[in-house]
């Protein structure tokens, strides 16, 4: 059975400062993506990583993607308060599914 | 950009009652997803369906079912609404693409039972 792990859970920071959420996961699979969700909102789509190695960023949100470790970092830059949020990493499970991780719940402090 | 849209933000339902959740998609999309998100359980797929009429069990499917007569509505339903079913519904789509199988989530829907 896939699994899918983030940690940490909670994540209180300073603005400025840097932080990476880890998403691990318990078998094969070369999809990774990454979500934003706002307080009573839906889940917004962040990156789609496709294959080992995949890199992406997009302004302080860097994610990248290690198949063979079964790994997907999301790090963040010189963190703002406008990136609390709870973030989520999904992996496609084959057979059109995804497993989602437990979420990170991410507050900026000012 | 894709849209999907659920029919309702809010709803309150009694014990007992049909509760109908409808999700539309408009980007001819094949594969159409319900979840419930609860809090400490991130999201749980309840139903998913690959094509028209076609649909496949997620791993919480007990007290719903699922409808899709048409390619671009997925409906999710409540025979006998139940106090434990309250919690946030959404519904999401995705087409094998050069993303994968990239999800497009839904605003959700809020389902009180009383």
């Amino acid at each position: 059975e896939l699994k899918v792990e983030q940690n940490p859970l909670f994540l209180s920071m300073q603005e400025g400062k840097n932080y990476t959420i880890y998403c691990n996961y318990s078998t094969t699979s070369d999809r990774l993506y990454w979500y934003r969700q706002d307080p009573g909102k839906s889940l917004e789509s962040l990156f789609v990583l496709l294959s080992n190695g995949a890199v992406k960023q997009e302004g302080r949100l860097m994610a990248s993607l290690d198949t063979k470790a079964r790994l997907s970092t999301l790090h963040i830059t010189a963190a703002v308060h406008d990136l609390s949020a709870t973030y989520f990493c999904a992996v496609d499970a084959g057979t059109y599914k995804y497993i989602f991780g437990t979420g990170t719940r991410l507050k900026v402090l000012a | 950009d894709v849209k999907v849209t659920q029919s309702s933000r809010y709803l309150v339902k009694r014990t007992g009652e049909k509760v109908f959740l409808e999700c539309v998609q408009d980007m001819d999309h094949e594969n159409m997803f319900w979840y419930r998100q609860d809090p400490g359980l991130g999201l749980r797929l309840i139903y998913f369906s690959y094509d028209v009429k076609m649909k496949e069990k997620g791993d919480i499917p007990e007290g719903y079912s699922v409808s899709r007569e048409k390619k671009e509505r997925f409906s999710l339903i409540l025979e006998s609404a139940s106090t434990n079913q309250t919690s946030m519904y959404l519904c999401a789509s995705s087409l094998l693409d050069r993303k994968g199988h990239e999800q497009y989530f839904g605003p959700g829907t809020r389902l009180t039972v009383t």
